[in-house]
């Protein structure tokens, strides 16, 4: 496609499941981003890909998240022990080489009950 | 990155023009200004960016001043599909995760009929 997708769209997870939340970047594209949306909040960082190299993992929010891009395309957000405050939209973004435009996803909404 | 104030929401007329404020007292003289806007259940998406020149492009035009210490976004006749909370957000162009975006709260905008 010729947008960033991200699967699923929306997640219903009892606390204490382990979700995984897929993006598949714009295809050449080398950077990826992943940030969580709270409610009512603006977006916020959580990690970022320089193709398959994690350069940057400050923002994820405890060692439950985990994320991955193997092949420098695909990205994966795995949360582990779901809880009720994982509770987001979980956005997803790239950006090709030598510009400094985001395009996001649409986002994968996770409840957690 | 620089931080940005912009008021909570807005409201204008459909048709009408939109002006959207946005301070950045402590910009550095590398960082640019971007505007992205979210509409509700979708990912953001880029409007527009500038260095220190005016800019426009078919979505909007971005006007900063001459000290750089604040700007504003002009949808020239807006339309119902504008409602959307707009992000103004400052920083460098390129370069790993420093090229992240770190949004605030932004400015919810209304257009009514």
């Amino acid at each position: 496609g010729a947008g960033v997708s991200q699967s699923p769209r929306y997640k219903v997870a009892k606390r204490g499941q382990d979700v995984a939340l897929r993006c598949d970047p714009i295809s050449g594209h080398v950077s990826l981003f992943w940030y969580q949306q709270a409610l009512g909040q603006g977006p916020e960082f959580l990690t970022y890909f320089q193709n398959e190299a994690q350069l940057d993992k400050s923002g994820l929010p405890s060692d439950r998240f985990f994320a991955e891009r193997p092949e420098g395309s695909v990205s994966t957000l795995k949360i582990q022990r779901t809880q009720q405050e994982d509770s987001a939209v979980y956005l997803c973004a790239s950006r090709g080489f030598g510009t400094g435009e985001l395009f996001f996803g649409e986002g994968s909404r996770l409840t957690v009950l | 990155d620089a931080k940005t104030t912009q008021p909570p929401s807005m409201d204008c007329a459909e048709g009408r023009a939109a002006n959207l404020p946005c301070n950045h007292s402590t910009i550095s003289g590398n960082e640019y200004v971007y505007w992205y806007r979210q509409i509700h259940s979708q990912g953001p998406q880029y409007i527009i960016h500038g260095l220190k020149n005016n800019e426009t492009n078919e979505m909007a035009s971005l006007i900063i001043t001459e000290d750089r210490k604040s700007s504003t976004l002009i949808l020239p006749h807006a339309t119902l599909r504008d409602t959307a909370v707009y992000y103004c957000i400052v920083r460098v162009n390129y370069g790993g995760s420093q090229g992240n975006l770190i949004f605030g709260k932004g400015t919810k905008l209304s257009v009514k009929p």
